[in-house]
């Protein structure tokens, strides 16, 4: 079964520095997202994708986030001058046009030190 | 914009018993209503999902009921088996796009 593939698994990165969360979605899926899960808490929406442009943000996606799709199977969160708040589990998804459905990625555990 | 609410928060039954998880939605105009599996160090799994033009669907032990004048949902796992342990959300869109989820229900399988 296809599946969404996130690197790393966990990063632990200080305070003040930049990270950069990796995906590999779908190979035909079009439509893909950040999530991210506080310990403990509702799984957020941070940001769709769609056609080489940003479809939906959340008020959480400040000017800290961006997202790139640098090639053609890549999708990556870059978090600029991380804080503590920003530790948490990020899950990559994507779906195709013909199905809500997500399918999600393994997530990336981040944690700000 | 929406708000799901999830509970309970917590729940153990015994093998073999059922399991009923409940969410409540705000915007009436969400129509697509997903349950997500989530496993120990995994990412959220697809179980069963409903659009709002449908008030029952049923997938083996599992089913999903949707009441669209009292905005709520529900997860029904029918003979819980130990595998069935794990994190259950459910969640709302009215977009297809952007999910709000409720805040997850531990479920606990005892054999």
């Amino acid at each position: 079964e296809p599946e969404v593939t996130q690197t790393p698994s966990h990063q632990v990165t200080q305070m003040g520095q930049e990270v950069i969360l990796r995906c590999v979605p779908i190979s035909n899926h079009l439509y893909f997202y950040w999530y991210r899960q506080i310990l403990g808490q509702k799984v957020e929406f941070l940001v769709s994708f769609y056609n080489n442009e940003i479809s939906e943000k959340s008020e959480i996606f400040d000017d800290q986030f961006s997202v790139e799709r640098p090639d053609g199977s890549n999708f990556t969160l870059k978090i600029r001058s991380t804080k503590l708040e920003d530790s948490a589990m990020y899950f990559c998804a994507s779906s195709d046009p013909a199905n809500y459905g997500y399918t999600f990625g393994s997530g990336t555990r981040l944690t700000v030190v | 914009g929406e708000n799901v609410e999830q509970h309970p928060s917590t729940l153990s039954v015994q093998e073999g018993d059922s399991a009923v998880i409940k969410c409540t939605y705000s915007d009436s105009a969400s129509n697509y209503f997903p349950w997500y599996k989530q496993e120990l160090g995994k990412g959220p799994q697809l179980i069963i999902d409903i659009r709002s033009n449908v008030g029952e669907k049923k997938d083996q032990r599992i089913a999903v009921t949707l009441n669209k004048t009292a905005k709520h949902f529900s997860l029904h796992i029918t003979e819980t088996q130990p595998e069935d342990s794990a994190v259950y959300f459910c969640a709302a869109s009215n977009t297809g796009n952007q999910f709000y989820f409720g805040t997850g229900t531990s479920l606990t399988v005892i054999p």
